[in-house]
């Protein structure tokens, strides 16, 4: 079966760009949850989106935002780009219920210049 | 406030035992959880504990004190392999938000010959 899924890997942006970043949960996985992880540091909680509804959101700017796709897929968005949001960005699926560990995915590297 | 701290690094020698420890002061709490990192991977899932005492699984075990904000990591028969980013995190919410998990900045375990 196959993972969490994530495109692109790795991009290159300049300051003030745009960006769009896709995962594709683990099939039967209604939860899907944004992270960025700075280098050296832990993940941090960006949003969390469940039967297309946000359930959750950090601290993070109006710049981000996202949503979640009949399918259970879902994007996340940036604008106005900044050179300190140059991140690892990780999505992860999981089911409601139990433990509901987080499977993550091998995340898009984003550079901003 | 959400706080949760790990040692920065450790370094150990292959075939021995290594605790790492976590202390965490979160909001709500409904669920620790491990997760291993090698670099330039995504997280993986380790281990889940809600009730206070040790879960042990193979290699690794975990334990966890509510009262004490208190958690750690045991690793025990060290391989090469295990030289990895640890990370501890928290959910403080319960069901509904599932996918938001607190992490802390993670442990860079080296495991020496």
């Amino acid at each position: 079966d196959a993972g969490v899924t994530q495109s692109p890997t790795h991009l290159i942006k300049t300051r003030g760009q745009h960006v769009t970043l896709r995962c594709s949960p683990i099939s039967g996985h209604k939860s899907v949850s944004w992270y960025q992880q700075v280098l050296g540091q832990g993940p941090q909680f960006i949003f969390q989106y469940y039967e297309k509804e946000e359930r959750g959101r950090g601290n993070f700017p109006d710049r981000f935002s996202a949503r979640q796709f009949p399918n259970y897929s879902s994007e996340l968005n940036v604008n106005a780009l900044l050179l300190g949001d140059s991140a690892l960005y990780l999505c992860a699926s999981s089911e409601m219920g139990g433990a509901g560990e987080l499977f993550f995915g091998e995340g898009s590297r984003l550079t901003v210049l | 406030g959400q706080n949760i701290d790990q040692p920065t690094e450790m370094t150990a020698t292959e075939g021995a035992i290594v605790q790492i420890n976590c202390t965490y002061q979160t909001s709500g709490f409904n669920g620790l959880f491990w997760y291993q990192q090698h670099a330039g991977e995504a997280p993986t899932f380790l281990s889940y504990n809600v009730l206070d005492g040790l879960e042990e699984k193979g290699r690794f075990s975990s334990f966890l004190s509510r009262s004490k904000g208190y958690s750690y990591l045991l690793l025990k028969e060290l391989q090469m392999k295990d030289s990895a980013s640890y990370l501890c995190a928290v959910r403080p919410d319960g069901s509904g938000n599932t996918g938001k998990l607190i992490f802390g900045q993670g442990t860079t375990l080296q495991v020496k010959p």
